[in-house]
């Protein structure tokens, strides 16, 4: 079964902190993807990358910066944290399947981060 | 801009019922998604639809896909309650060289009441 964990379910923290979510996953998969899920605006993808120190920025950017140093592990950097940015922040991985091929991307647990 | 629309957005029925929850998209695609996610918890893989016409089914869940129409149906057969979820589409239109992300639909909200 593919796995894909992350670092923290619940996260305190106050505005103007840097935060790292951190994401790791078991099945060699070469993506990753970082997404925010809000009431009501569903998922909406903040970066993804395609391979190691590989990123490209998603819908909603802003605020917000990657790093993959290594394959399994993508992290999710707020290098100032605002009140907007409370939120659940779901990671995701999935294989390379080409087009006409299966993208089933999988899921980690999520992190419920809240900015005071 | 890709857009994918569900709906309806939240659903109560009783058990026993049948009912269909609709994904609309706006581009062109021939790869859908269907995850379920329970409160407080992650997505869970449903079902993968790869060509027009393809049709899955799971239990009392069914799934197919008209690419022609742009057109997904998740369709609910004698509901029980713990079928109560949250059930999302995503569309896939990815088209070579590196990762392309999934864009989600909102959310079905599905309370199924005794």
């Amino acid at each position: 079964d593919v796995k894909v964990t992350q670092s923290s379910r619940y996260l305190v923290k106050r505005t103007g902190e840097k935060v790292f979510l951190e994401c790791v996953q078991d099945m060699d998969h070469e993506n990753m993807f970082w997404y925010r899920q809000d009431p009501g605006l569903g998922l909406r993808l903040i970066y993804f990358s395609y391979d190691v120190k590989m990123k490209e920025k998603g819908d909603i950017p802003e605020g917000y910066s990657v790093s993959r140093e290594k394959k399994e592990r993508f992290s999710l950097i707020l290098e100032s944290a605002s009140t907007n940015q409370t939120s659940m922040y779901l990671c995701a991985s999935n294989e390379l399947a080409g087009t006409g091929g299966n993208n089933e991307q999988f899921f980690g647990p999520g992190t419920r981060l809240t900015v005071l | 801009e890709l857009k994918v629309e569900q709906n309806p957005l939240f659903l109560s029925m009783q058990e026993g019922k049948n009912y269909t929850i609709y994904c609309n998209y706006s581009t062109t695609s021939d790869r859908l998604y269907w995850y379920r996610q329970d409160p407080g918890k992650s997505l869970e893989s449903l079902f993968v639809l790869l060509s027009n016409g393809a049709v899955k089914q799971e239990g009392r869940l069914m799934a197919s896909l008209d690419t022609k129409a742009r057109l997904s149906t998740l369709h609910i057969t004698a509901a029980v309650h713990d079928l109560s979820a949250t059930y999302f589409c995503a569309v896939d239109i990815y088209s070579g060289g590196g990762a392309d992300g999934l864009t989600f639909g909102k959310g079905t909200h599905l309370i199924i009441q005794p």
